[in-house]
């Protein structure tokens, strides 16, 4: 069965930063391109940033560019979000979200529960 | 950035109802536009991938097509569980921008 876990969501202070995990079973992550999708209270999903399979090519939101990265370990089976200079407005549940595989579609097939980091003084 | 409009914002039909959610990007996406279904307090679910293709286990009741950049999800008779929240997203290009979401109602 497949299962994608995240943890590592808190209350933090503006300004500090914060380390998502998203433990991946169930099938090879090394043979997939991940996600991380945010929605915050009551809002809309928001696409955050994506890795490919080896992590030789990422993406990020503009929102998040120069103070989120993402990476993997897929030896460890576990997908990351590093988050620094945390603001208000990235206080949303952060989804670990499953992409291509290295045959194709589909993609989005399999989200977390989510976990929830909120940004407040 | 490319932009995902969705209409409506909110739609409240009865059971048994056919319905439809557009879905129009601001360029065209190729076969790069998914379809989610969200309930509240879930995690959204994929329904539809690469414009028309049925995930494994979704209902057949669920329909999509479209091409270049408008695109369309049908209920073909809506059941008690399809009351949520849609979602298109695009994954033609960074950032995968999602449209603003339809929620669906029980009138």
């Amino acid at each position: 069965e497949v299962q994608l876990v995240e943890s590592g969501g808190d209350l933090v202070q503006p300004g500090g930063s914060l380390r998502l995990s998203c433990a991946a079973s169930g099938f090879t992550l090394s043979n997939y391109w991940m996600h991380w999708v945010r929605q915050a209270p009551g809002k809309g999903l928001v696409w955050v940033s994506r890795i490919n399979s080896d992590g030789s090519d990422i993406r990020y939101a503009d929102s998040v560019k120069g103070r989120f990265t993402i990476s993997r370990d897929n030896a460890k089976s576990t997908l990351y979000l590093q988050m620094n200079s945390l603001r208000d407005d990235d206080t949303a549940l952060y989804y670990c979200v499953r992409g291509f595989s290295n045959s194709g579609w589909p993609e989005g097939d399999f989200w977390g529960q989510g976990t929830l980091v909120t940004v407040s003084s | 950035d490319i932009q995902m409009t969705q209409s409506p914002y909110s739609l409240s039909v009865s059971i048994g109802d056919r319905v439809t959610i557009t879905c129009r990007a601001s360029q065209s996406l190729g076969s790069y536009l998914n379809w989610y279904q969200q309930k509240p307090g879930k995690a959204p679910k994929l329904l539809i991938y690469a414009v028309s293709y049925l995930h494994t286990g979704v209902p057949s009741r669920f329909s999509a097509s479209g091409s270049g950049a408008d695109f369309t999800l049908t209920i073909s008779s809506v059941q008690p569980e399809d009351f949520a929240t849609y979602y298109c997203q695009q994954s033609s290009r960074t950032p995968y921008t999602f449209g603003q979401g339809t929620k669906l109602e029980i009138k």
